[in-house]
């Protein structure tokens, strides 16, 4: 069964706007974390942010943010005012705390910004 | 510090051709997976190892994908004989862990990826 669906393979946005990312997961363990990972053309893995299951607040990092929706089982990428190096793919990842798993990829998203 | 070492960058070869793929971790981190990126499947996780020994290599997809960790700095996966379709970027990626444990929070530092074409 797919862990982690990222239902929107492309996305554009204006540069200066802000964009939502979308992902969803399944899982039945109380424990567990989120992760976001970001793969320019150029080809590496750079993670973005980290949401645990736990965490009261949603996780901010700069100009990236998480929607954290635990009920929906949700946890969205917000990224505010584009910028054209945010043009990549973007990755939701997801680790179960019980049996000391690896992280789990959804397929991406690849996001265009539009000068 | 030095990140996630991977070698080569790309790869070229032929059917049938054995490849070999080279990873070094990052010191201290006692947690190696290696990952398989495509554009039909995404990343899929191959195999990871715990303090050198192999934990799950239910992802490895046939015999012909072997994979070892000799010592804490060095892992291989091999391709024996390789085919068109196994075709696609590999990732290796390493993560500190805690007294053998993945913490929920544990983040996964990425090598630059092998690009390897099969012809």
């Amino acid at each position: 069964a797919q862990k982690i669906t990222q239902t929107q393979p492309g996305m554009f946005v204006q540069e200066k706007e802000a964009v939502t990312l979308d992902c969803t997961y399944d899982t039945s363990d109380p424990s567990y974390g989120l992760f976001w990972y970001k793969q320019p053309s150029s080809g590496e893995m750079i993670f973005l942010i980290y949401q645990g299951s736990y965490d009261q607040q949603n996780a901010t990092e700069g100009r990236y943010s998480l929607n954290f929706q635990k009920a929906r089982k949700s946890a969205n990428l917000v990224i505010s005012a584009s910028q054209l190096g945010d043009s990549a793919m973007y990755f939701c990842a997801m680790r179960e705390a019980s049996g000391n798993t690896p992280l789990v990829f959804g397929k991406g998203t690849r996001l265009s910004v539009i000068a | 510090d030095a990140g996630v070492i991977q070698s080569p960058r790309h790869e070229v070869t032929e059917m049938g051709q054995e490849v070999t793929l080279r990873c070094k971790p990052i010191s201290g981190h006692d947690y190696l997976f290696w990952y398989r990126q495509t554009m039909m499947r995404g990343l899929e996780l191959l195999i990871y190892f715990n303090n050198n020994v192999p934990i799950d290599d239910s992802g490895m997809p046939e015999d012909r994908f072997s994979a070892k960790m000799p010592n804490a700095s060095f892992s291989t996966l091999k391709i024996q004989p390789s085919e068109p379709r196994d075709s696609a970027v590999y990732f290796c990626a390493s993560s500190l862990g805690t007294g053998g444990y993945l913490a929920p929070n544990e983040k996964l530092f990425f090598g630059s990826g092998t690009q390897l074409s099969v012809l």
